[in-house]
């Protein structure tokens, strides 16, 4: 069975911190993909990695596939209040039986 | 061009009843994919389909059923509601090919008392 376990569970920090969130499996993904989603919404795409190693940044946002595929972090940079919410990571199936496995989720609250 | 569009937004249903959701995908992506999302169990894959074929499916009974039109638009159907069947039912599509990102709609909120 494959498992995506996301670290933190929860998060609460203050305004104009830094944090950074962890997705870790024993898996090797094709890709992996970070959603940030708001009560009652559905999860928005922030961001796709698909090379080993491969790092983007999206402002505030730094996201890196680990060498292996099988991890990814996400470190957010003077945390703001909009930053908060529910950010989920997701696995691309590598063998095709499954499309997507979703992380356990990281709930992130940032106190202005 | 526009996202992934889900109807009904919110719903309440009897327990016993029966339940269909309505999802249409992004333009051009053939693949839509159905997940449920609860506190408890967070986003949990319900089912994939292709082509008008299911191509994947998750681990929940057969109350859950699903199907896919020839423009790729996609239902859902629950039959014989129970009270854990309340959650957040996202649709998402994407384009072919493995490992190509997914875009969600905004979901439908479906409560069972």
């Amino acid at each position: 069975t494959q498992l995506l376990e996301q670290s933190p569970q929860f998060l609460s920090i203050q305004e104009g911190e830094n944090l950074t969130v962890y997705c870790n499996s024993s898996s090797v993904f094709s890709s992996l993909q970070w959603y940030r989603q708001e009560p009652g919404e559905g999860p928005v795409l922030l961001v796709t990695v698909v090379t080993g190693g491969e790092v983007k940044k999206l402002k505030r946002l730094t996201f890196q596939f680990g060498d292996a595929r099988k991890d990814s972090s996400l470190h957010i940079t003077a945390a703001q209040p909009g930053d908060t919410g529910l950010y989920l990571c997701a696995g691309g199936s590598v063998s095709g039986t499954y499309k997507y496995i979703f992380g356990t989720g990281t709930r992130l609250k940032v106190l202005a | 061009k526009a996202g992934v569009t889900q109807t009904p937004r919110y719903l309440i249903k009897t327990r016993g009843q029966q339940v269909t959701l309505s999802c249409s995908p992004i333009s051009g992506h053939r693949s839509v994919s159905w997940y449920q999302q609860t506190p408890g169990q967070g986003l949990q894959f319900l089912f994939e389909y292709f082509s008008e074929t299911q191509r994947n499916k998750g681990n929940f009974p057969g109350r859950f059923s699903g199907r896919q039109f020839s423009n790729s638009r996609s239902e859902m159907n629950v039959s014989t509601l129970e009270l854990g069947d309340s959650a957040l039912y996202l649709c998402a599509s994407s384009g072919t090919g493995p490992g190509n990102t997914i875009y969600f709609g905004e979901g439908s909120w479906l409560t069972v008392v």
